[in-house]
Protein backbone atom coordinates (compact mmCIF):
# COMPACT_ATOMS: atom_id res chain seq x y z
CA UNK A 1 0.00 0.00 0.00
CA UNK A 2 1.50 3.31 -1.38
CA UNK A 3 2.42 5.79 1.41
CA UNK A 4 2.86 9.52 2.20
CA UNK A 5 3.50 10.06 6.17
CA UNK A 6 4.06 13.29 7.69
CA UNK A 7 6.29 14.01 11.17
CA UNK A 8 3.24 15.44 12.94
CA UNK A 9 -0.80 15.84 12.23
CA UNK A 10 -0.66 18.94 15.07
CA UNK A 11 2.28 21.09 15.74
CA UNK A 12 1.76 24.25 17.92
CA UNK A 13 4.80 26.82 17.59
CA UNK A 14 5.43 30.77 18.82
CA UNK A 15 6.13 33.34 16.54
CA UNK A 16 9.74 33.40 15.76
CA UNK A 17 10.32 29.80 16.00
CA UNK A 18 12.28 27.67 13.13
CA UNK A 19 9.75 25.03 12.40
CA UNK A 20 10.76 21.55 10.55
CA UNK A 21 7.89 19.72 8.61
CA UNK A 22 8.98 16.41 7.31
CA UNK A 23 7.59 14.23 5.33
CA UNK A 24 8.64 10.64 3.95
CA UNK A 25 7.26 8.41 1.05
CA UNK A 26 7.94 5.18 0.17
CA UNK A 27 6.36 4.94 -3.79
CA UNK A 28 10.21 5.49 -4.66
CA UNK A 29 8.54 8.79 -6.24
CA UNK A 30 10.76 11.56 -8.23
CA UNK A 31 8.27 14.45 -7.48
CA UNK A 32 7.37 15.75 -4.13
CA UNK A 33 5.36 18.43 -2.85
CA UNK A 34 4.67 20.79 -0.17
CA UNK A 35 0.99 23.03 0.03
CA UNK A 36 -0.90 25.07 2.50
CA UNK A 37 -4.62 24.93 2.51
CA UNK A 38 -7.14 27.23 3.81
CA UNK A 39 -10.55 27.45 3.96
CA UNK A 40 -11.69 29.21 0.77
CA UNK A 41 -8.54 29.09 -1.15
CA UNK A 42 -7.82 25.56 -1.98
CA UNK A 43 -4.70 23.67 -1.63
CA UNK A 44 -1.84 26.65 -2.86
CA UNK A 45 1.56 25.02 -3.73
CA UNK A 46 4.59 26.66 -1.80
CA UNK A 47 7.49 24.61 -3.33
CA UNK A 48 8.08 21.52 -5.17
CA UNK A 49 11.29 19.13 -6.11
CA UNK A 50 11.58 17.15 -8.66
CA UNK A 51 14.75 15.27 -7.89
CA UNK A 52 17.24 14.76 -4.97
CA UNK A 53 18.64 18.35 -4.37
CA UNK A 54 16.25 19.98 -6.89
CA UNK A 55 13.24 22.25 -5.57
CA UNK A 56 11.53 24.84 -7.31
CA UNK A 57 8.99 27.78 -6.13
CA UNK A 58 5.41 27.21 -6.27
CA UNK A 59 3.09 29.98 -6.39
CA UNK A 60 3.34 31.31 -2.34
CA UNK A 61 7.15 30.55 -1.37
CA UNK A 62 7.47 33.47 0.79
CA UNK A 63 8.48 32.58 4.19
CA UNK A 64 9.64 28.62 3.18
CA UNK A 65 12.22 27.04 2.31
CA UNK A 66 12.77 23.55 1.71
CA UNK A 67 15.04 20.51 1.87
CA UNK A 68 15.33 17.07 -0.77
CA UNK A 69 18.94 15.37 0.86
CA UNK A 70 17.04 12.16 -0.34
CA UNK A 71 15.01 11.10 -2.93
CA UNK A 72 12.20 9.64 0.11
CA UNK A 73 12.34 12.92 2.04
CA UNK A 74 10.77 16.49 1.41
CA UNK A 75 10.86 19.08 4.15
CA UNK A 76 10.02 22.42 4.92
CA UNK A 77 10.82 24.67 6.99
CA UNK A 78 9.42 27.69 8.30
CA UNK A 79 12.47 30.12 9.04
CA UNK A 80 10.80 32.43 11.22
CA UNK A 81 7.32 31.56 12.00
CA UNK A 82 4.72 34.37 11.70
CA UNK A 83 0.84 33.85 12.92
CA UNK A 84 -0.46 34.52 9.20
CA UNK A 85 1.67 30.47 8.40
CA UNK A 86 -1.04 29.32 10.41
CA UNK A 87 -2.34 26.66 8.08
CA UNK A 88 -2.86 22.58 7.35
CA UNK A 89 0.12 21.67 5.22
CA UNK A 90 0.31 18.82 3.06
CA UNK A 91 2.84 17.20 1.50
CA UNK A 92 2.49 15.14 -2.06
CA UNK A 93 4.34 12.66 -4.06
CA UNK A 94 4.30 11.49 -7.94
CA UNK A 95 6.24 9.91 -10.30
CA UNK A 96 7.53 11.47 -13.35
CA UNK A 97 5.97 13.48 -15.87
CA UNK A 98 5.84 10.60 -18.21
CA UNK A 99 3.64 8.40 -16.71
CA UNK A 100 0.10 7.73 -17.38
CA UNK A 101 -1.65 10.02 -14.78
CA UNK A 102 0.91 11.60 -12.59
CA UNK A 103 -1.52 11.37 -9.74
CA UNK A 104 -0.38 12.98 -6.31
CA UNK A 105 -0.51 10.88 -3.31
CA UNK A 106 -0.82 12.92 -0.62
CA UNK A 107 -0.03 12.31 3.25
CA UNK A 108 -2.67 12.75 5.91
CA UNK A 109 -1.30 16.65 6.81
CA UNK A 110 0.10 18.66 9.20
CA UNK A 111 -2.12 21.52 11.03
CA UNK A 112 0.45 23.90 12.36
CA UNK A 113 -1.04 26.35 14.80
CA UNK A 114 1.54 29.47 14.83
CA UNK A 115 0.83 31.73 18.54
CA UNK B 1 -3.83 34.50 -14.89
CA UNK B 2 -4.69 30.97 -13.81
CA UNK B 3 -8.05 30.43 -12.58
CA UNK B 4 -10.32 27.07 -11.55
CA UNK B 5 -13.87 27.81 -10.72
CA UNK B 6 -16.01 25.45 -8.73
CA UNK B 7 -19.06 25.88 -6.71
CA UNK B 8 -18.54 26.25 -3.05
CA UNK B 9 -21.44 24.21 -1.50
CA UNK B 10 -23.66 22.28 -2.73
CA UNK B 11 -26.68 19.63 -1.20
CA UNK B 12 -28.25 16.74 -2.68
CA UNK B 13 -30.07 13.70 -1.62
CA UNK B 14 -29.28 10.00 -0.57
CA UNK B 15 -29.99 7.97 -3.31
CA UNK B 16 -29.75 10.94 -5.99
CA UNK B 17 -27.65 12.08 -9.01
CA UNK B 18 -25.10 15.18 -8.12
CA UNK B 19 -23.02 17.14 -10.96
CA UNK B 20 -20.07 19.33 -9.21
CA UNK B 21 -18.66 21.41 -12.43
CA UNK B 22 -14.96 22.70 -12.80
CA UNK B 23 -14.04 25.54 -15.04
CA UNK B 24 -10.45 26.47 -15.60
CA UNK B 25 -8.06 28.81 -16.97
CA UNK B 26 -4.54 27.41 -17.17
CA UNK B 27 -1.56 28.30 -19.15
CA UNK B 28 -0.82 24.51 -19.81
CA UNK B 29 -2.90 21.75 -19.55
CA UNK B 30 -1.82 18.27 -19.37
CA UNK B 31 -4.79 16.48 -17.72
CA UNK B 32 -7.51 17.67 -15.02
CA UNK B 33 -7.99 15.60 -12.17
CA UNK B 34 -10.76 15.37 -9.03
CA UNK B 35 -9.87 14.29 -5.54
CA UNK B 36 -12.25 13.60 -2.83
CA UNK B 37 -11.17 14.89 0.86
CA UNK B 38 -13.17 13.79 3.58
CA UNK B 39 -13.01 16.34 6.97
CA UNK B 40 -9.73 16.16 8.90
CA UNK B 41 -8.06 13.86 5.89
CA UNK B 42 -5.81 13.72 2.85
CA UNK B 43 -7.10 14.33 -0.49
CA UNK B 44 -7.45 10.77 -2.62
CA UNK B 45 -7.35 10.54 -5.93
CA UNK B 46 -10.96 9.64 -7.94
CA UNK B 47 -10.64 10.44 -11.55
CA UNK B 48 -8.24 11.97 -14.65
CA UNK B 49 -9.11 13.30 -17.52
CA UNK B 50 -6.65 14.36 -20.71
CA UNK B 51 -8.79 13.90 -23.66
CA UNK B 52 -12.55 15.23 -24.11
CA UNK B 53 -15.23 12.67 -23.45
CA UNK B 54 -16.66 10.82 -20.53
CA UNK B 55 -14.67 8.46 -18.03
CA UNK B 56 -16.57 6.00 -16.01
CA UNK B 57 -15.83 4.46 -12.90
CA UNK B 58 -18.18 3.17 -10.88
CA UNK B 59 -20.17 5.19 -9.27
CA UNK B 60 -18.31 8.50 -10.33
CA UNK B 61 -17.79 9.50 -13.98
CA UNK B 62 -15.90 12.57 -14.78
CA UNK B 63 -16.67 14.41 -18.08
CA UNK B 64 -13.91 16.82 -20.14
CA UNK B 65 -14.32 19.08 -22.92
CA UNK B 66 -10.63 20.83 -23.58
CA UNK B 67 -12.31 23.55 -25.84
CA UNK B 68 -14.77 24.92 -23.32
CA UNK B 69 -12.34 24.16 -20.19
CA UNK B 70 -14.84 22.23 -18.35
CA UNK B 71 -15.02 19.31 -16.43
CA UNK B 72 -17.63 18.07 -14.54
CA UNK B 73 -17.74 15.34 -11.66
CA UNK B 74 -21.17 12.94 -11.56
CA UNK B 75 -21.55 11.23 -8.47
CA UNK B 76 -24.75 8.12 -8.70
CA UNK B 77 -26.80 6.81 -6.11
CA UNK B 78 -25.56 8.78 -3.33
CA UNK B 79 -24.53 7.51 -0.26
CA UNK B 80 -23.96 9.15 3.63
CA UNK B 81 -20.06 8.79 3.01
CA UNK B 82 -19.62 11.00 0.06
CA UNK B 83 -19.82 14.01 2.19
CA UNK B 84 -16.75 15.60 1.35
CA UNK B 85 -15.34 18.25 -0.29
CA UNK B 86 -14.60 17.71 -3.84
CA UNK B 87 -11.53 18.88 -5.51
CA UNK B 88 -10.76 20.06 -8.96
CA UNK B 89 -7.09 20.50 -10.47
CA UNK B 90 -5.59 20.90 -13.79
CA UNK B 91 -2.11 19.19 -14.11
CA UNK B 92 0.70 22.01 -15.34
CA UNK B 93 4.35 21.22 -16.31
CA UNK B 94 6.30 18.80 -13.88
CA UNK B 95 2.89 17.19 -12.71
CA UNK B 96 2.72 20.23 -11.12
CA UNK B 97 -1.55 20.70 -10.11
CA UNK B 98 -3.35 23.81 -9.75
CA UNK B 99 -6.15 23.32 -7.41
CA UNK B 100 -9.70 24.94 -6.94
CA UNK B 101 -10.98 25.58 -3.77
CA UNK B 102 -13.12 23.03 -3.88
CA UNK B 103 -16.95 21.91 -3.30
CA UNK B 104 -18.07 21.02 -0.27
CA UNK B 105 -21.21 17.98 -0.59
CA UNK B 106 -23.44 17.23 1.88
CA UNK B 107 -25.65 14.59 1.73
CA UNK B 108 -28.73 14.49 3.28
CA UNK B 109 -30.90 11.22 4.03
Amino acid sequence: DVKVTQSSRYLVKRTGEKVFLECVQDMDHENMFWYRQDPGLGLRLIYFSYDVKMKEKGDIPEGYSVSREKKERFSLILESASTNQTSMYLCASSALASHSSNEQFFGPGTRLTVL
Amino acid sequence: GQNIDQPTEMTATEGAIVQINCTYQTSGFNGLFWYQQHAGEAPTFLSYNVLDGLEEKGRFSSFLSRSKGYSYLLLKELQMKDSASYLCAVSGGYNKLIFGAGTRLAVHP
